[in-house]
């Protein structure tokens, strides 16, 4: 199995801040990485795929880059809405595997 | 617009099998394009890949489930579902499908998940 893991697990930023997560793979899994953000209560929802491609609805704020095994979700601008736990999931081989999560706090 | 709504058992005991279906909406279940899949949740936990299924029938099972996993497609009802037997309360989650997209040059991602159902496993 290819092993995820995101850092930090969580973190607390203010309105208008740089925020960075990071994902690592436990092997090259080229730029088959996918991030998701879930709210609570919610199903989560495809937020960026192929690594830095953004899904039809998604703010132009976030981004994402990396290939190989580490990669990086980025808020330029943290907005209130954006108060939610982001999963990186690798997308390399059949067996998907997600990170433990990161909870974004405003 | 695809949607995917889950429904099923919410509460089922010890040893016994957890079913589930999935209805889909708004697309074909018979398109070649995906695959279907089921995802869980344990309470304050991360998610867990459990399975998917393409329209030729054909599956592949997270190998920490297979021996207690089918899942199968009804073409006529557009709806796939889930079946886990002996389950203990480790299997307590709420219980997502997806739609599963596969391109050979970017990997595989979920762009449709259901709002997910409950269950417990509880005597």
């Amino acid at each position: 199995d290819i092993q995820m893991t995101q850092s930090p697990p969580s973190l607390s930023a203010s309105v208008g801040d740089r925020v960075t997560i990071s994902c690592r793979a436990s092997q090259n899994i080229s730029t088959h990485l996918n991030w998701y953000q879930q709210k609570p209560g919610e199903a989560p929802k495809l937020f960026i795929y192929r690594a830095s491609t953004l899904q039809l609805g998604v703010p132009s704020r976030f981004s994402g880059s990396g290939s190989g095994a580490d990669f990086t979700l980025t808020i330029r601008s943290l907005q209130p809405g954006d108060s939610a736990t982001y999963y990186c999931q690798q997308g390399h081989t059949i067996l998907y595997t997600f990170g433990q999560g990161t909870k974004v706090e405003i | 617009q695809l949607q995917l709504q889950e429904s099923g058992s919410r509460l089922v005991k010890p040893s016994q099998t957890l079913s589930l279906s999935c209805a889909v909406s708004g697309g074909s279940i018979t398109d070649d394009s995906y695959s279907w899949s089921w995802i869980r949740q344990p309470p304050a936990k991360g998610l867990e890949w459990i399975g998917y299924i393409y329209n030729s029938g054909g599956t592949y099972y997270n190998p920490s489930l297979q021996s207690r996993l089918t899942i199968s497609l009804d073409r006529s009802r557009n709806r796939f579902s889930l079946r886990l037997n002996s389950v203990t309360a480790a299997d307590t989650a709420i219980y997502y499908c997806a739609r599963s997209v596969w391109r050979f040059e970017d990997g595989r991602w979920f762009d449709t998940w259901g709002q997910g159902i409950p269950v417990t496993v509880s005597s």
